[in-house]
């Protein structure tokens, strides 16, 4: 079945370590998406990929990095720079961009 | 950027009534419009989209209306289940976008 997995679900890191979050799509989709969700909130745009080796920041990049060396693969790094990492994190994938987002389960992430 | 907003964070209905959830959007340029379902812990699930030419659509027990003179949007729910109980948001992009603007969501819960 087609569709796109986050891994892992749970990961805890201690304060000042950077960590990279997996996100795999097999849609043969296009675009793929990082959305921060922090409880009770909406999902805030980290960053976006229309295509293979290009990505643009979304509306809260910082202490944030991407790649998108394949078209399968978007994995974040959330870096000692980020002042408040502690959220679920959604990773998204489309056709195109005014397509409908297929989500993946998500990666809750936790500093100490 | 431009803002999407819900009406009510809060919604309690009873098991087989019909429920509403409305959602206000503040920019005229956007041109497609979705609904999704977020259950605790997972990511958020497609449940139906809209485009600007259009002013209702319906799917399985859901419909969507788009009033685009006073940028409204609400997801209509007939005979609301137990497992309709979730977070919805709805989302829109404009023709030019590069990525969905989320609202902050609307939490419904269905008593028996």
């Amino acid at each position: 079945d087609g569709g796109i997995t986050q891994s892992p679900k749970y990961l805890f890191r201690k304060e000042g370590q950077n960590v990279t979050l997996s996100c795999e799509q097999n849609l043969n989709h296009d675009a793929m998406y990082w959305y921060r969700q922090d409880p009770g909130q909406g999902l805030r745009l980290i960053y976006y990929s229309q295509i293979v080796n290009d990505f643009q920041k979304g509306d809260i990049a910082e202490g944030y990095s991407v790649s998108r060396e394949k078209k399968e693969s978007f994995p974040l790094t959330v870096t000692s720079a980020q002042k408040n990492p502690t959220a679920f994190y959604l990773c998204a994938s489309s056709r195109q961009v005014s397509f409908g987002y297929t989500f993946g389960s998500g990666t809750r992430l936790t500093v100490v | 950027g431009e803002s999407v907003g819900l009406h009510l964070p809060t919604l309690s209905v009873q098991e087989g009534d019909n429920s509403i959830i409305n959602c206000a959007y503040s920019n005229s340029a956007s041109d497609y419009f979705i609904w999704y379902k977020q259950e605790s812990g997972k990511g958020p699930q497609f449940i139906i989209d809209i485009r600007s030419n259009m002013d209702k659509r319906q799917g399985q027990r859901v419909t969507v209306l788009l009033n685009k003179t006073v940028k409204h949007l609400s997801l209509q729910i007939a005979a609301t289940q137990p497992g309709d109980s979730a977070v919805y948001f709805c989302a829109e992009i404009e023709g030019s976008g590069y990525a969905l603007n989320f609202g902050k969501g609307t939490s419904l819960l269905v008593t028996p």
